[in-house]
């Protein structure tokens, strides 16, 4: 079964300097994969989405993303973190058998935004 | 906007009582998807469906049921709830280009 991992539960940075936030995925096949940001009681916003191609794919709010499948990662970067980014994170990966395109979750990343 | 609405926005029931959520989308997207968000475990497929009276379990499927009886609307039932089913729930379409899925804005479900 497909599995995603986000080890970092908080993560606190200050506005302007650079992010990464680390999702390690298990897939037997070539994944599917998103990040999705929600910010306080809302819903999910699809940041990004990779599917295949070319290994870093860009998104909305300045974000990206680099697929390494050596190292079964999807990582989501920001060159300059706003205050606004201050959200909770989820990476997602696509289990495509049996129909419908069923989404794991990672457990999340809270991010902190320090001014 | 992907036009999904979910209702109620915030109920409080006790053990036992049944409980029916709506999710109700507008551009007649054929896939739907019930979640559960609990901290600690991100969000977890409950039950979706793949066109009218067409449904499937997703990995959290006990104690729920679901029906699709229109396009537009997917209900998720709890038959008898418990605190156990205290939770944020989801709503999703399957839309785009490839196939993304847009989130409703929630319901949050407390159980007493």
């Amino acid at each position: 079964a497909q599995s995603v991992t986000q080890p970092d539960i908080h993560i606190t940075v200050s506005e302007g300097a650079s992010l990464e936030l680390r999702c390690n995925y298990s897939y037997g096949a070539t994944p599917y994969l998103f990040w999705y940001v929600q910010s306080p009681g809302q819903g999910l916003q699809l940041l990004l989405k990779y599917f295949s191609g070319d290994t870093l794919v860009q998104g909305i709010k300045g974000f990206e993303a680099e697929f390494k499948r050596s190292q079964s990662s999807f990582n989501l970067r920001k060159p300059s973190v706003h205050w606004s980014d201050a959200a909770e994170y989820f990476c997602a990966v696509v289990d495509l058998t049996g129909g419908g395109n069923k989404l794991t979750f990672g457990t999340g990343t809270q991010l902190k935004v320090e001014l | 906007d992907a036009g999904i609405t979910q209702s109620p926005r915030h109920k409080v029931t006790e053990t036992g009582t049944p409980v029916t959520l709506r999710c109700h989308q507008t551009e007649n997207h054929r896939y739907m998807y019930w979640y559960r968000q609990d901290p600690g475990h991100g969000l977890r497929l409950i039950h979706y469906s793949y066109g009218v009276k067409d449904t499937d379990k997703g990995e959290v499927s006990d104690g729920y049921s679901v029906s699709r009886s229109k396009t537009e609307d997917f209900l998720l039932t709890l038959e008898s709830a418990t605190s156990s089913q205290t939770s944020v729930y989801f709503c999703a379409i399957q839309a785009g280009s490839y196939n993304e899925q847009f989130f409703g804005p929630g319901t949050r479900l407390t159980v007493l």
